[in-house]
């Protein structure tokens, strides 16, 4: 399907886990970015990729790694899970950024325990 | 870097009323603002965007403006429907090589039948 698509949507997890969620999309966009949605906090950019093997760090980087050996896939992990890592994420890809609509996936729901 | 205030943070209007939502920004480099609008359960998705060297721009019923002097753009939304309720999120974002999209904290609109 085309398109941009996240996984797992939902995730529980322990306190001290390692957990990687995937975030693939199908148009070949340069950008990719990395999200996470609290209330009172609209989304807070983590991550972004300009291109494959080019990261750079947003907002909130602290506690997660991310990678980007092909274009079309952007895997964000949480080294070691803590509760304040309790959000829902969103992965987004832009073609021709900057300046350029971002398209959104569905989001992971993610639970740390 | 960018930094990106949006008010009110919930709205709520009659069908067919009009709703304004408005933010601010910090960077004056910043030359792109899109608004994006989430349904419940879903990501963000794009509605209008406007760049800086546009005072206003129209779609049917929504409209955005911007004050580059004041550092501020507003999402204008006319005869409102049901279908309207939503969060909605403004950004900015500036369009050199570093190239980041900062969202606002969101608003919560809720339009009554």
């Amino acid at each position: 399907d085309a398109g941009i698509t996240q996984s797992p949507r939902y995730k529980i997890t322990e306190t001290g886990r390692q957990v990687t969620l995937m975030c693939h999309q199908t148009w070949s966009h340069s950008y990719m970015f990395w999200y996470r949605q609290d209330l009172g906090h609209g989304l807070r950019l983590i991550y972004y990729s300009a291109a494959a093997d080019i990261t750079d760090k947003g907002e909130v980087p602290d506690g997660y790694v991310v990678s980007r050996s092909k274009t079309e896939n952007f895997p964000l992990t949480l080294e070691s899970a803590t509760r304040s890592q309790t959000s829902v994420y969103f992965c987004a890809s832009s073609d021709r950024a900057p300046g350029t609509e971002a398209f959104f996936g569905q989001g992971t729901r993610l639970t740390v325990v | 870097g960018e930094n990106v205030e949006q008010h009110p943070s919930t709205l709520s209007v009659q069908e067919g009323d009009s709703a304004v939502i408005k933010c601010t920004y910090s960077d004056s480099a910043s030359n792109y603002f899109p608004w994006y609008k989430q349904e419940l359960g879903k990501g963000p998705q794009l509605i209008i965007d406007i760049r800086s060297n546009v005072g206003e721009k129209k779609d049917q019923r929504i409209a955005v403006t911007l004050n580059k002097t004041a550092k501020h753009f507003s999402l204008h939304i006319t005869e409102t429907q049901p279908e309207d309720s939503a969060v909605y999120f403004c950004a900015a974002s500036s369009t050199d090589s570093s190239y980041k999209l900062i969202f606002g904290s969101g608003t919560r609109l809720l339009v009554r039948p």
